[in-house]
Formats: structure tokens, C-alpha cells, sequence
């Protein structure tokens, strides 16, 4: 078990580039979620996969905002023309689902600079 | 919808003193509730977990904390801390049941002086 990765690690772009994320979960961990951290706040919720379905996506989650899992394994979160209040960390998390007891295990994050 | 209170944004203890950090929720039924560290630039590790049965739950680094649904409270504690304890805390709740997404506070910022 090597946890749940995410590349890359720190990201500066200027504004209107577009940026990918990639997050890949523990394997055989069904469930995948987005979320993104501003400086002082705790994770706000973006969206979350059950294999390869989108399940859920918050409001946070602006039609600039894409993600992906296409087989059920790794998911890519995209962002088109980026702004600067895009700029925060962004975390996935994986988790077996079903097991009566749902518990996140958390990436390290990607930091994503706009300039 | 529920929510999670963390009233105080930063604690500072002396290295060896015991520590409390609050936690309160909002939610109509049971929750399962969750404190998380996470240091600086990384991200989150789970301390521990409650999702019912003992009250008082044991977790790494020599954490506890302690559900009391009548103050639906959750405060994490720990008898003495140590300098590498310094980070950030988050409390987060789940609503049993749904779609499980959690809900975090904002967590409170650790200092530990020597």
C-alpha cells in the first residue's frame, strides 16, 4: 500500500493557462474525491468518484473545472483559463467504499500558484 | 447539512503540557466524526476515528479524543505533548449514511514551545 499520490507537488502558471492534476488513489479504493484548501480554511469539497462515475460536484465546482476517471484508477482534475483565485491547494482523497466505515486517506497535495 | 466548529484558530502550549483542542458539530443524528493533522505543505493524516460504541477513542501519536453527544462535542487531547506535535488540526464530520463527504472546520493551528 503506497498511499494516495499526486503530481505535481507545486504548479505556478499565469493567469488564463490551463492546468492538469493528477492524483492516483489506493489501489482497489473505489471511491476518489477533489478538494481544494485555502490558506487558513479546511478542505471544501469539489467532486468525488465512485470507479469511474462522477457521483457528486459541488458548486465550488465552476463549468472552468473538469475531472476525470476513465478507468476507475487515477483521476485528472483540469482547470481552464485560470484566475488568480484559483490559487490554493488541491487535495484528493481515495476510500473503500462500501465498508460501513468510510474513511479518507488524503494525497499530499498539489499547490497551484497564479500569477 | 452539517457543520463543525472549531473555535479556537490557534493554541499554544509548552512541550510536555497536556492539550485539548475543541471540536463541536451540528447534525440531527449520529455522526462519524474524524481529527485529522496535517503539516505544513502536506497533506491530511488521520489521527482517529469515532463511528459509534465506546465513547472515548484511542488514535496514533498518543491522541484521544472523546464523543459526548449531549455537548455535541469531539475534542481531541493529548497528556503531553511534543514538539513535532506542531501542525494544523481539523475536525470533520460525516453524515451516516448519505453520500459520506465530509465536512471540515477550519481547523486550529498547533504551536509547541520548548
Amino acid at each position: 500500500d503506497t498511499g494516495v499520490s499526486q503530481d505535481p507537488r507545486h504548479k505556478i502558471t499565469k493567469r488564463g493557462q490551463n492546468v492538469t492534476f493528477r492524483c492516483d488513489p489506493i489501489s482497489e479504493h473505489n471511491r476518489l474525491y477533489w478538494y481544494r484548501q485555502t490558506l487558513g480554511q479546511g478542505p471544501e469539497f469539489l467532486t468525488y468518484f465512485q470507479n469511474e462515475a462522477q457521483l457528486e460536484k459541488s458548486r465550488l465546482l465552476s463549468d472552468r473545472f473538469s475531472a476525470e476517471r476513465p478507468k476507475g484508477s487515477f483521476s485528472t482534475l483540469e482547470i481552464q483559463r485560470t484566475e488568480q483565485g484559483d490559487s490554493a491547494m488541491y487535495l484528493c482523497a481515495s476510500s473503500p467504499f462500501p465498508t460501513g466505515e468510510e474513511t479518507q486517506y488524503f494525497g499530499p497535495g498539489t499547490r497551484l500558484l497564479v500569477l | 447539512a452539517q457543520s463543525v466548529t472549531q473555535p479556537d484558530i490557534h493554541i499554544t502550549v509548552s512541550e510536555g503540557a497536556s492539550l485539548e483542542l475543541r471540536c463541536n458539530y451540528s447534525y440531527g443524528a449520529t455522526p462519524y466524526l474524524f481529527w485529522y493533522v496535517q503539516s505544513p505543505g502536506q497533506g491530511l493524516q488521520l489521527l482517529l476515528k469515532y463511528f459509534s460504541g465506546d465513547t472515548l477513542v484511542q488514535g496514533i501519536k498518543g491522541f484521544e479524543a472523546e464523543f459526548k453527544r449531549s455537548q455535541s462535542s469531539f475534542n481531541l487531547r493529548k497528556p503531553s505533548v511534543h514538539w513535532s506535535d506542531a501542525a494544523e488540526y481539523f475536525c470533520a464530520v460525516v453524515a451516516s449514511g448519505g453520500s459520506y463527504i465530509p465536512t471540515f472546520g477550519r481547523g486550529t493551528s498547533l504551536i509547541v514551545h520548548p
